[in-house]
């Protein structure tokens, strides 16, 4: 099976730069997503990443290490907007088919 | 293009009762997961049909059930509803290639079991 472990609460300042963490332990692993969810409202989704490295996109970014299973989303110049849970979800393949599975999510407060 | 459409989006229950709930995919999609939402356990991996064919299953009990319809619209269905099946249910649509990409969820269906 998977275990993924997140942070389950981070406090950050508006305007500052928060880094969220996840780590993976996991066979088959086929890449790393990142999805946003406010509370009520449903997740969607902020980045994929396969290959090791870090991809930029606009105010969020998103690093992974396959060896250490390891991964981290950055959130730069924060807006109160972020307030928002931040799911990591790793991609197994298996059986022909990619299967995804969740953490538990950091809940993340932007503060004034 | 309209999005993942969940009906209805509450719903109370009482315990030993069976709900049915449902799912609409973004047109041409033909994957669809379902996935359990509990501020204890985060998003529980149900199961995820293609093609009318259920091709991945969580590790959840018997009692959860689903099925996929020609026009890739989803249902699930849970029996003999108990106290901890209360959640947000959510389902997730895709384009259901061999390789899934992004998934593009809908609101939920929050299940409320008295």
């Amino acid at each position: 099976g998977q275990n993924i472990d997140q942070p389950t609460e981070m406090t950050a300042t508006e305007g500052a730069i928060v880094q969220i963490n996840c780590t993976y332990q996991t066979s088959g692993f086929n890449g790393l997503f990142w999805y946003q969810q406010h509370a009520g409202e449903a997740p969607t989704f902020l980045s994929y990443n396969v290959l090791d490295g870090l991809e930029e996109k606009g105010r969020f970014s998103s690093f992974l290490s396959r060896s250490k299973g390891y991964s981290y989303l950055l959130l730069k110049e924060l807006q109160m907007k972020d307030s928002a849970s931040y799911l990591c979800a790793v991609a197994i393949y298996s059986g022909g088919y990619q299967k995804v599975t969740f953490g538990t999510g950091t809940k993340l407060q932007v503060i004034p | 293009k309209a999005g993942v459409t969940q009906t209805p989006r509450y719903l109370i229950k009482t315990r030993g009762q069976q709900v049915t709930l449902s799912c609409s995919p973004i047109s041409g999609h033909r994957s669809v997961s379902w996935y359990q939402q509990t501020p204890g356990q985060g998003l529980q991996f149900l199961f995820e049909y293609f093609s009318e064919t259920q091709r991945n299953k969580g590790n959840f009990p018997g009692r959860f059930s689903g099925r996929q319809f020609s026009n890739s619209r989803s249902e699930m269905n849970v029996s003999t509803l108990e106290l901890g099946d209360s959640a947000l249910y959510l389902c997730a649509s895709s384009p259901g290639g061999r390789m899934n990409t992004e998934a593009f969820f809908g609101q939920g269906t929050r299940l409320t079991v008295v």
